[in-house]
C-alpha cells in the first residue's frame, strides 16, 4: 500500500541557509500535517492544510512557511536556519473529511544544521 | 486545549513481563485516541486506535480500551518481547475534519533479554 512519501530522508545545511522539505500524501489523502520532533521529544505539530487551504498553525516559527499543491503534496520551507531547528520533520495526511480517524505519518526528514 | 498526559519512561523490563504504560487525556467532545510506536532511527507507526467510549484497540498482543469515566486509555501487553524495545505516543484527534494530533510525552520502553 502506497505510504506517505517526504523527501529527503536527510539534509544538512549551515546556519542562515534555507531548506525545503517535501511531503507526498497517500493518495485521496486531502489534510496534510507537519509536526517536528526534537531529539528526545514528542512531535509538536507545526501546521496543516485541508483542501489546500491552511486549517490549523501551531508553534511554527515565522521563519518557516508551508503550501500545499493542487496535487495535495506540501512543502516545507525553513529560512535563515538556526542550530535549534535541528530535528526530524513529520509529514502525515489523512483520509477526505473523516475526523477522528488516524493519521498516516511518513518517515520523516532529519535535518541536521551546522 | 486538548491534551494528553502519558506514564514516564525509561520503562524497563524483562522479557515475558507484563507491561502497563498508563495515558490520560483531556478533550472536549469525543476525540478518537491512539497509540504510535516509533522504533529507533524510524517514523511513526499506528499501533492502535479506539474512536469510542469502551473501545478496546488491539493489535500485536497490545490492547489498549477507551475509557471515558476515567479519560483514560492505559496500555497493556501480557509478554513483552525484545523486539518491543523502542518509544511509545499516546495520541489523541478531535473528531472535526482536519483536526491536528495530539501527542503526550512518549514513554521508552526497554527489554532485557
Amino acid at each position: 500500500a502506497a505510504g506517505v512519501i517526504q523527501s529527503p530522508r536527510h539534509l544538512i545545511k549551515e546556519k542562515r541557509e534555507t531548506a525545503t522539505l517535501k511531503c507526498y500524501p497517500i493518495p485521496r489523502h486531502d489534510t496534510v500535517y507537519w509536526y517536528q520532533q526534537g531529539p528526545g521529544q514528542d512531535p509538536q505539530f507545526l501546521i496543516s492544510f485541508y483542501e489546500k487551504m491552511q486549517s490549523d498553525k501551531g508553534s511554527i516559527p515565522d521563519r518557516f512557511s508551508a503550501q500545499q499543491f493542487s496535487d495535495y503534496h506540501s512543502e516545507l520551507n525553513m529560512s535563515s536556519l538556526e542550530l535549534g531547528d535541528s530535528a526530524l520533520y513529520f509529514c502525515a495526511s489523512s483520509p477526505v473529511g473523516t475526523g477522528g480517524t488516524e493519521a498516516f505519518f511518513g518517515q520523516g526528514t532529519r535535518l541536521t544544521v551546522v | 486545549g486538548d491534551s494528553v498526559t502519558q506514564m514516564e519512561g525509561p520503562v524497563t523490563l524483562s522479557e515475558e513481563a507484563f507491561l502497563t504504560i498508563n495515558c490520560t487525556y483531556t478533550a472536549t467532545g469525543y476525540p478518537s485516541l491512539f497509540w504510535y510506536v516509533q522504533y529507533p532511527g524510524e517514523g511513526l507507526q499506528l499501533l492502535l486506535k479506539a474512536t469510542k467510549a469502551d473501545d478496546k484497540g488491539s493489535n500485536k498482543g497490545f490492547e489498549a480500551t477507551y475509557r471515558k469515566e476515567t479519560t483514560s486509555f492505559h496500555l497493556e501487553k501480557g509478554s513483552v518481547q525484545v523486539s518491543d524495545s523502542a518509544v511509545y505516543f499516546c495520541a489523541l484527534r478531535g473528531y472535526s475534519s482536519a483536526s491536528k494530533i495530539i501527542f503526550g510525552s512518549g514513554t521508552r520502553l526497554s527489554i532485557r533479554p
